[in-house]
Order: C-alpha cells, then sequence, then structure tokens
C-alpha cells in the first residue's frame, strides 16, 4: 500500500464550480498534513497547513482531515483558471514531508 | 514576502561530472530539505539537515549525494559524479520547526 494516494485525474471543471481533491494515507505517524499547487516545472507552493482533524479555511480553500480514517481533502471554492495546476497531498511526519502524485486540476473558462 | 531561492535553474552537465546544487533558505528558518521530482513523477524526499548535520535521509540519498550549509545563508547538495539517472528538479525547502515546509523554484538538473 503506498504511504500517500491520490487520484491523478486529470479533473475538469468549469469555472465557479466547487472542486474536491482528496487523499487517503496509511502511515499513522504523520502528525501535519499541507496541500502544495504545483504548475508545470515550478516549485510546489504551500497552500494549506493543518494538525488536527477537522477543517481549516482560507479564502477560497478549505482543508479537511480525518485523522480516524486517514483521509484528507481539499476543497475550491468558485473555482478559477488560475487555479489549473497540479495539487500535492503532503501529509508530514517528524523530518520529511510525504507527497501524493498529485491530482492534476483544469478550471475551463 | 520571504521565500526560498535557487541557483541555477537549469544545470545541464555530463555523465560523470560533479554538480553543486545552491539554495538560499528563509533566513530565520532552522530546518533545511532536499527533494527531487523526476519528470512525469511524484516529489521523494532526499534529505533533511538541522544543527550543521543530517537529521535523516531516503535510500536514495546515498554516498554520491551531499549536503552543506558553507555560511550562515547558502544550502548545498552536492552530487559527486552525476548519472543519467539523476536528471529531476532538485527543489530545496525550509521550515522553522518541524512543520509547513516552504519550497524554492528548483534547479532543473540535466545530465546528458
Amino acid at each position: 500500500q503506498k504511504e500517500v494516494e491520490q487520484d491523478p485525474g486529470p479533473l475538469s471543471v468549469p469555472e465557479g464550480a466547487i472542486v474536491s481533491l482528496n487523499c487517503t494515507y496509511s502511515n499513522s505517524a504523520f502528525q501535519y498534513f499541507m496541500w502544495y499547487r504545483q504548475y508545470s516545472r515550478k516549485g510546489p507552493e504551500l497552500l494549506m497547513y493543518t494538525y488536527s482533524s477537522g477543517n481549516k479555511e482560507d479564502g477560497r480553500f478549505t482543508a479537511q482531515v480525518d485523522k480516524s480514517s486517514k483521509y484528507i481533502s481539499l476543497f475550491i471554492r468558485d473555482s478559477q483558471p488560475s487555479d489549473s495546476a497540479t495539487y500535492l497531498c503532503a501529509p508530514g511526519g517528524y523530518q520529511k514531508v510525504t507527497f501524493g502524485t498529485g491530482t492534476k486540476l483544469q478550471v475551463i473558462p | 514576502e520571504p521565500e526560498v531561492t535557487q541557483t541555477p535553474s537549469h544545470q545541464v552537465t555530463q555523465m560523470g561530472q560533479e554538480v553543486i546544487l545552491r539554495c538560499v533558505p528563509i533566513s530565520n528558518h532552522l530546518y533545511f530539505y532536499w527533494y527531487r521530482q523526476i519528470l512525469g513523477q511524484k516529489v521523494e524526499f532526499l534529505v533533511s539537515f538541522y544543527n550543521n548535520e543530517i537529521s535523516e535521509k531516503s535510500e536514495i540519498f546515498d554516498d554520491q549525494f551531499s549536503v552543506e550549509r558553507p555560511d550562515g545563508s547558502n544550502f548545498t547538495l552536492k552530487i559527486r559524479s552525476t548519472k543519467l539517472e539523476d536528471s529531476a528538479m532538485y527543489f530545496c525547502a525550509s521550515t522553522v520547526g518541524r512543520d509547513e515546509q516552504y519550497f524554492g523554484p528548483g534547479t532543473r538538473l540535466t545530465v546528458t
């Protein structure tokens, strides 16, 4: 079983849609959870960070963590064409972050 | 807003040559990392560095790799004898504590 699993997509949605991106993990040692956005051939850009189960909201983005089921979600409201990128689920442990393969999102104008 | 910077943005080298990739982490950060991403694949952890020593390294980080913080601002990754399979994007990251990591824009290494 992979440590972090994401549906690679691509996921295509119309502009203005609510996007739901999901991720599962297997390692109970993960203590904090991040979502990164990565544009093609660029570095990962930190979007959201949380360390507890529950929801965390930042503007149009909401991160949801359920540690009991090892399930992480990122919701994007009012999606924009500029949100088109690959979204990386990234739970972290003591010394490192373990990345999922990423979900490629395309928001169509 | 402070950011992690990396140089060069693109490095082309011949197989067997040594390369040094450079990073300037965010100034008040204490933990430093290198990751790599082979084209089309996921980002993979290489090494973490704290208090002038390696904290953890992956199985990718073999004897051909080394890291150094030669002064108060730079953090370097050296590959002693590059192989074709070392071709990848290399990302530096830093963090204040052991939590949210901020990544640089990456160095694209091409080994021919």
